[in-house]
């Protein structure tokens, strides 16, 4: 069964930039991996407290679609030799604490958009 | 502030059916799809419908999901109190971003 595992530090200084990494990982590898031009890979935040927050998403060509209002921050890359993709978030303050969660999106429209695998997440603490 | 609207809390006994709703607008539940999400602290959230209708295999068909206007629906019927949980709707937004509910605590009393 193919798996979203995300994973990062747990804490970051303010100023500073947040990494995270999710790994791709399954008995399909050949269909459900990374490469294949059947999904978009996306990360979703949830601060403390409140609700989801889409970040963005990347397919395996590379293109990427960002939230406008982190799009100035934010870096979503892919790593087909590693089936994993990650998120990059620059000049960090405590409003990006947040549980991060990365996930799968079928190719579909974009009128027809939603996640169908999740990770379990990672919270991440932006404090000196 | 979420610019898809749900109510904060709804609660149900077993047995029951509850609907949870979720307002938006034009630009985004007027024009495209809605998802839902069933989320326990501590876990990886779970698809529940897409395409505003449609359940994904191994869904219950106690789920089921609905949409009209610039509003939608997800309601539970036959409620159990595996269902406590917080639930998320999700849509695309034509100024190009996606959009989540504020999320709804469902208790089972």
């Amino acid at each position: 069964q193919l798996q979203l595992q995300d994973s990062g530090p747990g804490l970051v200084k303010p100023s500073e930039t947040l990494s995270l990494t999710c790994a791709v990982s399954g008995d399909s590898i050949t269909s459900d991996s990374i490469t294949s031009d059947s999904y978009y890979w996306g990360w979703i935040r949830q601060p403390p407290g409140k609700g989801l927050e889409w970040i963005g998403s990347i397919c395996s060509s590379g293109t990427t679609y960002y939230n406008p209002s982190l799009k100035s921050r934010v870096t979503i890359s892919v790593d087909t030799s590693n089936n994993q993709f990650s998120l990059r978030l620059t000049s960090v303050t405590a409003a990006d604490t947040a549980v991060y969660y990365c996930a799968r999106r079928p190719v579909t429209s974009f009128s027809d958009w939603y996640f169908d695998l999740w990770g379990r997440g990672t919270l991440v603490t932006v404090s000196s | 502030q979420s610019v898809l609207t749900q109510p904060p809390s709804a609660s149900g006994t077993p047995g029951q059916t509850v609907t949870i709703s979720c307002s938006g607008s034009r630009s985004n539940i007027g024009s495209n799809y809605v998802s839902w999400y069933q989320h326990l602290p501590g876990t990886a959230p779970k698809l529940l419908i897409y395409r505003s209708n449609q359940r994904p295999s191994g869904v219950p068909d106690r789920f089921s999901g609905s949409k009209s206007g610039t509003s939608a629906s997800l309601t539970i019927s036959g409620l159990r109190s595996e269902d406590e949980a917080d639930y998320y709707c999700a849509a695309w937004d034509d100024s190009l971003t996606a959009l989540f509910g504020g999320g709804t605590i469902l208790t089972v009393l």
